[in-house]
């Protein structure tokens, strides 16, 4: 059974620092998708990482993928209070091009002034 | 474009009334479509698929049950609510192998 584990689950920072969210997954799967959730809202697309090496990059964020490590990253830097939302990892089980989902539980990350 | 919609927004119902939650997609055809849910303060879990019409696979044994019975709506069913289906629904579609896009959800409160 695929697992899909963040860490950590909550973050509190600073406005100004940098900070990295790890998402690791336990069997292979060569596609991983970062979402954004606010409060009360649904999720919004962050980043689609389709292949090992996978690098993206906007604004503030940087997401990345290295599927023999089973990891994926998403760095922030430079934080602001903008950025405060819970960012899920979800990897695609690829179950017959399916496009299944498994979501990780999910980084509540809290920017102060 | 493509857009994906979902209602009601919010939803309360009495333990045991039925439940009935639609989704439709516009500016695609032949989409993969997701029904999720949220419980307070957790991740998603996946509930049920479809990869066309009148195809539905669950993904978990529960109280709820979905249809798809045109190319582009898919509908979640439950005949008796329980407590423990209170949460958050998220309906979602996807092309082929790339994000799912997530509708803007029902906020689902059996009392």
């Amino acid at each position: 059974e695929l697992k899909v584990e963040q860490n950590p689950l909550f973050l509190s920072m600073q406005e100004g620092k940098n900070y990295t969210i790890y998402c690791n997954y336990s069997t292979t799967s060569d596609r991983l998708y970062w979402y954004r959730q606010d409060p009360g809202k649904s999720l919004e697309s962050l980043f689609v990482l389709l292949s090992n090496g996978a690098v993206k990059q906007e604004g503030r964020l940087m997401a990345s993928l290295d599927t023999k490590a089973r990891l994926s990253t998403l760095h922030i830097t430079a934080a602001v209070h903008d950025l405060s939302a819970t960012y899920f990892c979800a990897v695609d089980t690829s179950a017959g091009n399916t496009g299944k989902l498994i979501f990780g539980q999910g980084t509540t990350l809290q920017v102060k002034p | 474009s493509q857009t994906i919609h979902q209602w009601p927004a919010t939803l309360v119902q009495p333990v045991g009334s039925p439940l009935s939650l639609e989704c439709t997609v516009e500016g695609t055809s032949n989409p993969n479509l997701y029904w999720y849910r949220q419980a307070a303060g957790r991740g998603l879990q996946l509930l049920f698929y479809s990869v066309g019409i009148g195809q539905i696979s669950s993904e978990v044994p529960q109280n709820l049950s979905a249809s798809r019975p045109q190319d582009r709506q898919f509908i979640l069913s439950s005949k008796k609510l329980l407590l423990s289906d209170s949460g958050f629904y998220l309906c979602a579609w996807s092309p082929m192998n790339t994000e799912a896009f997530f509708g803007q959800g029902t906020r689902l409160t059996v009392v």
